[in-house]
């Protein structure tokens, strides 16, 4: 049950494309493709932004999109706006568990 | 109304006990998987524990087992974290959240329990 990797920031220009990795084992992201993502802003709830590794619920701008190639999904994030300036947060489960990633500060410059 | 509302949290005592509830409304409550999830002051989400539908396969983070419970009542729409033998690592804004195929998909906002002496 150990955290899932991510890096502790990015940062990237309006427009521009940011990717966040998130690695787990092959007891989580590697064997399930149950890899989500949340968007929070400070002091705010965690909104699901990706679901099923890749899938984004109603609503979410298809800005944003997932992938996964072994024990390891990422987060892209196309045509960086202001707004996108929060804590990402990638999830797996893990069968018995089910597991964070510490979380990725985006930041935009 | 979708939503989930926590309450029961506050501040005890290293050592001590709360139990914390989370009320459902505006779904079908029984039809999903319910978890906890905490945030310690300006850090990540960390899971916590998980229940399924019908208040089977209770599962807990390696950090909680042993000392939380989780349980729910369907037929008053309410999941359950009773903690005991809380420690100031403990100090966090405990979520509810709805589980919708693997992934949370409904955040209660939270309620902070904060261990100190």
């Amino acid at each position: 049950q150990s955290a899932l990797t991510q890096p502790r920031s990015v940062s990237g220009s309006p427009g521009q494309s940011v990717t966040i990795s998130c690695t787990g084992t092959s007891s989580d992201v590697g064997v399930y493709n149950y890899v989500s993502w949340y968007q929070q802003y400070p002091g705010k709830v965690p909104k699901l932004i990706i679901s099923d590794v890749s899938k984004r619920p109603s609503g979410v701008p298809d800005r944003f999109s997932g992938s996964k190639s072994g024990n390891t999904a990422s987060l892209t994030i196309s045509g960086l706006q202001a707004e996108d300036e929060a804590d990402y947060y990638c999830c797996s489960y893990g069968g018995s568990y089910e597991v964070f990633g510490r979380g990725t500060k985006l930041t935009v410059l | 109304e979708v939503q989930l509302v926590e309450s029961g949290g506050g501040l005890v005592q290293p050592g001590g006990s709360l139990r914390l509830s989370c009320a459902a409304s505006g779904f079908s409550f029984n039809m999903y998987w319910m978890h906890w999830i905490r945030q310690a002051p300006g850090k990540g989400l960390v899971w916590v524990s998980r229940i399924y539908s019908d208040g089977s396969s209770p599962t807990y983070a390696d950090s909680v087992k042993g000392r939380f419970t989780i349980s729910r009542d369907n037929a008053k729409n309410t999941l359950y974290l009773q903690m005991n033998s809380l420690t100031v690592d403990d100090t966090a804004v405990y979520y509810c959240a709805r589980d919708s195929r693997h992934s949370i998909d409904l955040w209660g906002q939270g309620t902070l329990v904060t261990v100190s002496s």
